[in-house]
């Protein structure tokens, strides 16, 4: 079935470091969703692109959305503390209604 | 506005019992999604709603599992005879369009069921 991978599972940094998570799907995605989650926390959604070479910004984050629209990847410049949690992302799955399939995530460490 | 709230937070269940797990979905939302997170994994879809109607139930790990959202508003994740491969967070989100998978969803803070 489609399925959504992502690496690195774990990303350790000092902060001030860059930090990128990839995520590749089996098939090609109509738009492709990023979701973080705080320890302890649920998933909050970031962004959404949909247009393929897409890249979208917000503060510190850059988004992309690949050619072929079956990856992304979410770079975080100058980390902070704040960054810390679990990074998904998470594509529609094309044989139902619409619920996403999500990536195992990142889970992004920063040491202050 | 208030966003997804689910109840109860915690659930300490012993194997055997019944849970009933209740979401309140951001009102007016027609669609709401329950997904199930084990400890280090990413969610997984169990099963959505548009409004009253159950259109996708493919995620639901076995019979145990039944959920209802009867007046398409508030909606109810009940495992019947709870195993300990049960114990994760169930998250609801809803969505205030219909399903077709480009639209944002908001997730409530999740369940989490611990089966003893």
């Amino acid at each position: 079935g489609q399925q959504v991978m992502q690496i690195p599972q774990y990303q350790h940094v000092q902060e001030g470091e860059d930090f990128t998570t990839y995520c590749n799907s089996s098939t090609t995605l109509s738009n492709i969703q990023w979701y973080k989650q705080r320890p302890g926390g649920h998933p909050v959604f970031l962004i959404q692109l949909v247009k393929s070479g897409e890249v979208k910004k917000q503060k510190r984050l850059t988004f992309q959305f690949g050619e072929a629209k079956k990856n992304s990847s979410l770079h975080i410049t100058a980390t902070q503390t704040t960054d810390v949690g679990t990074y998904f992302c998470a594509g529609p799955d094309g044989g139902s209604q619409g619920n996403l399939i999500f990536g195992k995530g990142t889970k992004l460490s920063v040491k202050p | 506005g208030a966003g997804v709230s689910q109840s109860p937070r915690y659930k300490v269940a012993k194997r055997g019992q019944d849970v009933a797990l209740r979401c309140d979905p951001i009102s007016g939302h027609v669609s709401l999604f329950w997904y199930q997170q084990a400890l280090g994994q990413g969610p997984e879809f169990l099963t959505y709603f548009q409004n009253e109607a159950q259109l996708d139930k493919s995620g639901l790990p076995s019979d145990r599992f039944f959920a209802e959202r009867p007046e398409g508003s508030v909606s109810t994740l009940k495992i019947q005879r709870t195993q300990q491969e049960d114990s994760a967070v169930y998250l609801c989100a809803s969505s205030s369009e219909v399903a077709g998978g480009g639209e944002t969803q908001y997730f409530g803070p999740g369940t989490r069921l611990l089966v003893l």
